[in-house]
C-alpha cells in the first residue's frame, strides 16, 4: 500500500486533456513539494515535474502540475500516443514514524 | 554529458547481502550540487526509494529498510554504492541509481537524471 495514493488507470484519445491525481497527507503533499514522474515501457522514470508545478528543460508544456492541500494533480493536454506511459507522484514525508521519500502506486495511461 | 550505471550480481541467494555499485561517468560525484540515490522497482510495481548519499558520507535510509541498507561513497572511483542484508524474495527488483539536487549540502528530493536499472533477483 502507497503512501500517496494514484488512481491505478486512466485514459484519452489523442488530443485530449486528462488529469492524474494523487492524494496525500499533511505530512508529505500538505507540507512539502510535489513531484511527478513519466516510465515509458521498459525505461527508468524520467522526471516531468518538480516543485510542484515546475517543468524540466525539454518537458513539453503539455505537461502541467498543481497542488491544493493534501493533493496534487498531473495535467496532459493535447494528448499524443507517445504519452502512453506510467505516471508517479512523489513527495518527502515528514512522518514521526520515519522521514523519507514516498511515492504513488502509479498510473497506467492508455492513449486510445 | 552525465550518466549513471548501475552494476552488481543479477542473482542473489536468500538471506545474503545484495551489493550494487553505481558509475558517475561525465562528471564528478564530488560535486556539492547533488546527492545520490537508489531506488527500486519491484516487477509490475511502483518505485520505492531505497536511501541517499552526499559525496561527504552524509546520508538518507528509507525507514523500512533502515536496519539492513548501507550506502557508502568512493569518490576517487567517482561511485557509490548499495548493500542491503539479509535479502528475501521480496527484494527482487530493478535497482536504480538516481542524481538529485543539493543547495548548502542540503537535499532537494526530486530526481532528475536516472540510470537505466539494473534487475536483482532473488532465488535460491
Amino acid at each position: 500500500q502507497s503512501v500517496l495514493t494514484q488512481p491505478p488507470s486512466a485514459s484519452g484519445t489523442p488530443g485530449q486533456r486528462v488529469t492524474i491525481s494523487c492524494s496525500g497527507s499533511s505530512s508529505n503533499i500538505g507540507s512539502n513539494y510535489v513531484y511527478w514522474y513519466q516510465q515509458l515501457p521498459g525505461t527508468a522514470p524520467k522526471l516531468l515535474i518538480y516543485r510542484n508545478n515546475q517543468r524540466p528543460s525539454g518537458v513539453p508544456d503539455r505537461f502541467s502540475g498543481s497542488k491544493s492541500g493534501t493533493s496534487a494533480s498531473l495535467a496532459i493536454s493535447g494528448l499524443r500516443s507517445e504519452d502512453e506511459a506510467d505516471y508517479y507522484c512523489a513527495a518527502w514525508d515528514d512522518s514521526l514514524s520515519g522521514p523519507g521519500v514516498v511515492f504513488g502506486g502509479g498510473t497506467k495511461l492508455t492513449v486510445l | 554529458q552525465l550518466q549513471l550505471q548501475e552494476s552488481g550480481p543479477g542473482l542473489v541467494k536468500p538471506s545474503e547481502t545484495l551489493s550494487l555499485t553505481c558509475t558517475v561517468s561525465g562528471g564528478s560525484i564530488s560535486s556539492s550540487s547533488y546527492y545520490w540515490g537508489w531506488i527500486r522497482q519491484p516487477p509490475g510495481k511502483g518505485l520505492e526509494w531505497i536511501g541517499s548519499i552526499y559525496y561527504s558520507g552524509s546520508t538518507y535510509y528509507n525507514p523500512s529498510l533502515k536496519s539492513r541498507v548501507t550506502i557508502s561513497v568512493d569518490t576517487s572511483k567517482n561511485q557509490f554504492s548499495l548493500k542491503l542484508s539479509s535479502v528475501t524474495a521480496a527484494d527482487t527488483a530493478v535497482y536504480y541509481c538516481a542524481r538529485h539536487p543539493s543547495l548548502a549540502a542540503r537535499p532537494y528530493w526530486y530526481f532528475d537524471l536516472w540510470g537505466r536499472g539494473t534487475l536483482v533477483t532473488v532465488s535460491s
